[in-house]
Order: structure tokens, then C-alpha cells, then sequence
């Protein structure tokens, strides 16, 4: 099975905030990241927090890693259709290793 | 400073032909990272390049990828011959050191026909 485990896809409505979940396995794991990828682009890093942390902002972003429960979430706050995209979490143990991807699409 | 970029951007080939991706770190990176992404699943890890010498190529599929990185500069994937479940999407990053945050390039979509 996968070690990084995320919903498939999420749909919003614009200026609504956006949840994106994901459970990792590896309680080594130094970093925990989420990528963003638009279509026909690369993955772009959006932001990451460092295993001791609970919390990280970063302007309309808010991530919360729980490390008890290996449990890494992405909120965006007032949802943008420009943040249509797919969401990736990571976790690093020297190599990364990804979730599915989650596929947020954000309705006017 | 240019990020890590990735040629070409999309390779579309036969089954049995042979395709040569190439990866442009950032410079000053020393760690090099390949990984594919496969029929919209998750985003698998290759192998990991150390300057040019191979860190971990425990991802690496089989005996028909290989991957160089002559010099610890630019590193190449060579799919040969290439067969229709290598159709995906093929990632380059690289970090400064090799548990630091990995940059990743625009990717090569190979398409095997």
C-alpha cells in the first residue's frame, strides 16, 4: 500500500476555505511538504513545516501536522478558482515520498 | 537563479524505441533526484544522485533505465528499450543537501506508443 495517504479530490465553492488531508507512515520523517501542480506545469512547493512543529501560516495558508497521529493538513483560506490544481503531500526520509495527489477544484 | 529544468517536455515514442530524458539541477546542488509519476498515481522515487556518484537506486525499476550523471552537473534517464507502462510523467529535483527541501523541475511527459 501507499505510504502517503490522501483523499482523491475535493471540490469548493470560490471564497469558501479548502481542507486537504493526508496521513504519512513514517514518524522519522523530518520534513512534511505539500506541492502544488497546475495543469501542464511541474510541481511547484507551496510550503512545508519541520516535524517539531504543530503549525505553520503562510498568508492564506495554514498547515497542522499531528505527529501522534501521522496526520498533515493544507487549509486555504478564501479559495480562489486560481487555486484549482493538484495538491501533493510529502514526507522525506532522504527520498520523498508522495501521496496520490489531491484534485481541488474550486467553483465560481 | 534558475530553478531546475527538465528536456524535453514531452517525448512521444514507440514501444521498443530507446529515449534519453535530461535533468539540469540547480546549481550548486549536489543531491539530484529522479522520480516518475504513472497513470495519475502517486509520484514514485527512482534514485538519488550524490554529486555524480548513485546515493540510492532502490526505486529504479528494472535493467532498462539507467542513469548517469557524468561531471556531478546534469543528470540523464535513458529508457531502452521503452515499453508502454513507462508512460508517465518523469521529475528531476535537487537540494542542496540530501535531507534539505527538493526542488523539483516541470517534468518530461514520455507517452509510449
Amino acid at each position: 500500500g501507499e505510504d502517503v495517504e490522501q483523499s482523491l479530490f475535493l471540490s469548493v465553492r470560490e471564497g469558501d476555505s479548502s481542507v486537504i488531508n493526508c496521513t504519512y507512515t513514517d514518524s522519522s520523517s523530518t520534513y512534511l511538504y505539500w506541492y502544488k501542480q497546475e495543469p501542464g506545469a511541474g510541481l511547484q512547493l507551496l510550503t512545508y513545516i519541520f516535524s517539531n512543529m504543530d503549525m505553520k501560516q503562510d498568508q492564506r495558508l495554514t498547515v497542522l501536522l499531528n505527529k501522534k497521529d501521522k496526520h498533515l493538513s493544507l487549509r486555504i483560506a478564501d479559495t480562489q478558482t486560481g487555486d484549482s490544481a493538484i495538491y501533493f503531500c510529502a514526507e522525506s526520509l532522504g527520498d520523498m515520498r508522495f501521496g496520490a495527489g489531491t484534485r481541488l477544484t474550486v467553483k465560481p | 537563479e534558475a530553478g531546475v529544468t527538465q528536456f524535453p517536455s514531452h517525448s512521444v515514442i514507440e514501444k521498443g524505441q530507446t529515449v534519453t530524458l535530461r535533468c539540469d539541477p540547480i546549481s550548486g546542488h549536489d543531491n539530484l533526484y529522479w522520480y516518475r509519476r504513472v497513470m495519475g498515481k502517486e509520484i514514485k522515487f527512482l534514485l538519488h544522485f550524490v554529486k555524480e556518484s548513485k546515493q540510492d537506486e532502490s526505486g529504479m525499476p528494472n535493467n532498462r533505465f539507467l542513469a548517469e550523471r557524468t561531471g556531478g552537473t546534469y543528470s540523464t534517464l535513458k529508457v531502452q528499450p521503452a515499453e508502454l507502462e513507462d508512460s508517465g510523467v518523469y521529475f528531476c529535483a535537487s537540494s542542496q543537501s540530501p535531507g534539505g527541501i527538493q526542488y523539483f523541475g516541470a517534468g518530461t511527459r514520455l507517452s509510449v506508443l
